[in-house]
C-alpha cells in the first residue's frame, strides 16, 4: 500500500529556516498536504500542492515537490517559537473520495 | 474559520458505556467524511470512510460493531464507540472534503476520549 515517510524530529534556532522533508511511494498521488498539530489540538491545514506543481509559496511557507523522486518538503522561513509543533505530510490520489495517507509526523522544536 | 466542527472536544466515560462523537460540515455538504484515530505520539490512522445514506467502509482491523458510524445527512456524521474500554482512549478526528477549494480536506478539531 501507499507509504509516507518523514523524519521524526527537527530542532532549529529561532529566526533560522526549518526544512521538513517527506517522501511518498504512491506514484498516483495527486494532492499533497502539510498539516500542523499543536499539543492537545487537532490538525490545522497549512498548505497543499497539486502534483503538477513544483513549488508553492505562502508567506513564510514554501513547499517544494520533486515528483520524479516523490519528495516533498516544507520550508518555514524565520522560524518562531510558535511554530513548534508536529508537522504531518499527507497525500491522496485523484479518485473522488480517497482518504489521506499520513506520515508519522515531524516534531519541530524551536530553540529561543 | 473552521469548516468542519467536531463535538465534544473532550469526553470522559466509564468502561462499558457508549459515547457519540459528532462531525459536522459547516456551510457545505459532504457526501463523504473520514474518521481517523490517533494514539499518543503516533500518526493518524484511518478508521473508516463514512458515506451519506449508506454503510460506512471500515479499514481492516477496525471493528464495525464497536465503532458505529452513521452519516444520516449531508452535513453530519457520527461515530459511536460502544461498550468502551480503556484501550479505546484516544484522539478521534474527522475530516470532510471541500470540493470547491480544489478537493482540500479539512479536519475537525478532534475529540479526546478517555475511558475510565
Amino acid at each position: 500500500g501507499e507509504d509516507v515517510e518523514q523524519s521524526l524530529f527537527l530542532s532549529v534556532r529561532e529566526g533560522d529556516s526549518s526544512v521538513i522533508n517527506c517522501t511518498y511511494t504512491d506514484s498516483s498521488s495527486t494532492y499533497l498536504y502539510w498539516y500542523k498539530q499543536e499539543p492537545g489540538a487537532g490538525l490545522q491545514l497549512l498548505t497543499y500542492i497539486f502534483s503538477n506543481m513544483d513549488m508553492k509559496q505562502d508567506q513564510r511557507l514554501t513547499v517544494l515537490l520533486n515528483k520524479k523522486d516523490k519528495h516533498l518538503s516544507l520550508r518555514i522561513a524565520d522560524t518562531q517559537t510558535g511554530d513548534s509543533a508536529i508537522y504531518f505530510c499527507a497525500e491522496r490520489g485523484d479518485s473522488g473520495n480517497t482518504p489521506l495517507v499520513f506520515g508519522k509526523g515531524t516534531r519541530l522544536s524551536v530553540i529561543a | 474559520g473552521a469548516v468542519v466542527s467536531q463535538h465534544p472536544s473532550r469526553v470522559i466515560c466509564k468502561s462499558g458505556t457508549s459515547v457519540k462523537i459528532e462531525c459536522r460540515s459547516l456551510d457545505f455538504q459532504a457526501t463523504t467524511m473520514f474518521w481517523y484515530r490517533q494514539f499518543p505520539k503516533q500518526s493518524l490512522m484511518l478508521m473508516a470512510t463514512s458515506n451519506e445514506g449508506s454503510k460506512a467502509t471500515y479499514e481492516q482491523g477496525v471493528e464495525k460493531d464497536k465503532f458505529l458510524i452513521n452519516h444520516a445527512s449531508l452535513t453530519l456524521s457520527t461515530l459511536t464507540v460502544t461498550s468502551a474500554h480503556p484501550e479505546d482512549s484516544s484522539f478521534y478526528i474527522c475530516s470532510a472534503r471541500l470540493v470547491i477549494s480544489g478537493n482540500t480536506i479539512y479536519f475537525g478539531e478532534g475529540s479526546w476520549l478517555t475511558v475510565v
